[in-house]
């Protein structure tokens, strides 16, 4: 069965110090990996996709990082700040069959002042 | 704008009264899906379509139905709610060739 595991579940930091939220996944064959930012109350927004030939992607503050072989995954928050605080989650999608992505159950990041 | 409209935000139901939350979006895209949102345990997969008239169960199933009649619409209905059912629900469209999911406001519907 295909699966996301998220780690860890969840995290609180002081603003400006940097995170690193990670993902595994068995999901198989692999299309594409997605980070999305969940604030409360709201729908989740993606943030970056990572296909099987990208290793790495910025967005802004944010870094994703893909590692097929090993099968996982990294979102890194650089100088973090109060807006940062959500719930991220890691959506792999697999390339046959019905396309329908499977979701980890999120990490929950607290940015303290 | 791209956009997926839930109705109602909130919603506060008896045990037994049948209701309907709608989904709309205006991307012509082909999947949908409902999901549930409880605390611990992230997004739970209800049901889903491919396409029009094309419905299937996800991970939770349970006390739901949906329909497919026209490609921007996906209606929730909980025919018989129970408190085991409150809970934040998120409707949710994407395509194949893109997959990014593009989410609803949310209903947070509470059954007492």
């Amino acid at each position: 069965k295909n699966q996301v595991e998220q780690s860890p579940q969840s995290l609180i930091i002081l603003e400006g110090k940097n995170c690193t939220l990670q993902c595994n996944y068995t999901v198989s064959p692999f299309s594409n990996l997605r980070w999305y930012k969940q604030d409360t109350g709201r729908g989740p927004v993606s943030l970056t996709i990572m296909t099987f030939s990208e290793n790495t992607k910025s967005n802004g503050r944010y870094t994703a990082t893909l590692d097929a072989d090993t099968k996982q995954s990294s979102l890194h928050i650089t100088a973090s700040q109060l807006s940062d605080s959500a719930s991220y989650i890691c959506v792999v999608t697999t390339k046959e069959g019905s396309y329908i992505p499977t979701f980890g159950r999120g990490t929950s990041l607290i940015v303290h002042p | 704008e791209a956009q997926v409209t839930q109705n109602p935000r909130y919603l506060i139901t008896v045990t037994g009264k049948k209701l309907t939350v709608t989904c709309s979006q205006n991307m012509n895209h082909e999947y949908m899906s409902w999901y549930r949102q409880d605390p611990g345990l992230g997004l739970r997969q209800i049901y889903y379509s491919m396409n029009v008239e094309v419905t299937d169960k996800g991970d939770v199933p349970e006390g739901y139905k949906v329909s497919r009649k026209e490609k921007r619409n996906f209606p929730l209905i909980l025919e018989s709610p129970s408190p085991n059912q409150t809970s934040l629900y998120f409707c949710a469209t994407w395509d194949r060739l893109n997959t990014e999911a593009f989410f609803g406001q949310g209903t947070r519907l509470t059954v007492v």
